[in-house]
């Protein structure tokens, strides 16, 4: 199985400030059709998870572009240009270049 | 609009059985692959199984730690994927979520949509 290694574990940031993400697989994500099958996940308290970037990079409809995705191969970082109030949750990671499917253990953001 | 929404789930005994849906609208279900997930309380997220699409041979792969207890399927003409759940263990209390799969197609539109997922509790 594909472990999935995310850091840190928890985040505490003030408004206005950026917040870095990593996640790091413990074998390739790029698949042989060329395209990387890693994802970036939101899950704000009390809701189910939202899909935040696919591809590595690519923004899903109606994330707000302080959100960018970033890497290749086994490292990958999500970064926040300006962390808000409502960004707080837990972050997962993902991929799906292989079953089983895995998550990184989560990173919980929270607001100074 | 893509809509997933999951249902079924209840307070059960251990050892029996429940049978989870998953009821989609918004994209063209029978081309899609579909994965099933879960949650416990408190914990992170799990990849619980999964089912091809029918041009995929409608195969199915699941989580050892449900392999032999659980059985996904799915309805084409209803756009619903069906998770039957049996020799339920107290360890199987999570919230369970549904999505489509990227398996047959690009990671763009996969993994997209989520509902508010069906809470299952395992309890005597």
């Amino acid at each position: 199985d594909v472990v999935m290694t995310q850091t840190p574990l928890s985040l505490s940031v003030t408004p206005g400030q950026p917040a870095s993400i990593s996640c790091k697989s413990s074998q390739s994500l790029v698949h042989t059709d060329g395209k990387t099958y890693f994802f970036w996940y939101l899950q704000k308290p009390g809701q189910s998870p939202h899909l935040l970037i696919s591809e590595v990079s690519n923004r899903f409809s109606g994330v707000p572009d302080r959100f960018s995705g970033s890497g290749s191969g086994t490292d990958f970082t999500l970064k926040i240009s300006r962390v808000e109030a409502e960004d707080v949750g837990v972050y997962y990671c993902m991929h799906s270049i292989q079953l089983p499917r895995t998550f990184g253990q989560g990173t919980r953001l929270e607001i100074k | 609009e893509v809509q997933v929404v999951e249902s079924g789930g209840g307070l059960v005994q251990p050892g029996r059985s429940l049978r989870l849906s998953c009821t989609t609208s918004g994209f063209t279900f029978g081309a899609e692959s579909m994965s099933w997930f879960r949650q416990a309380p408190g914990k992170g997220l799990e990849w619980v199984g999964f089912i091809a699409s029918k041009a995929y041979g409608g195969t199915t792969h699941y989580a050892a730690s449900v392999e032999g207890r659980f059985t996904i399927s799915r309805d084409d003409s209803k756009s619903i994927a069906y998770l039957q759940m049996d020799s339920l263990k107290t360890e199987d209390t999570a919230v369970y979520y549904c999505s489509r799969d990227s398996y047959g197609h690009s990671p763009i539109d996969s993994f997209d949509f989520w509902g508010q997922g069906t809470m299952v509790t395992v309890s005597s």
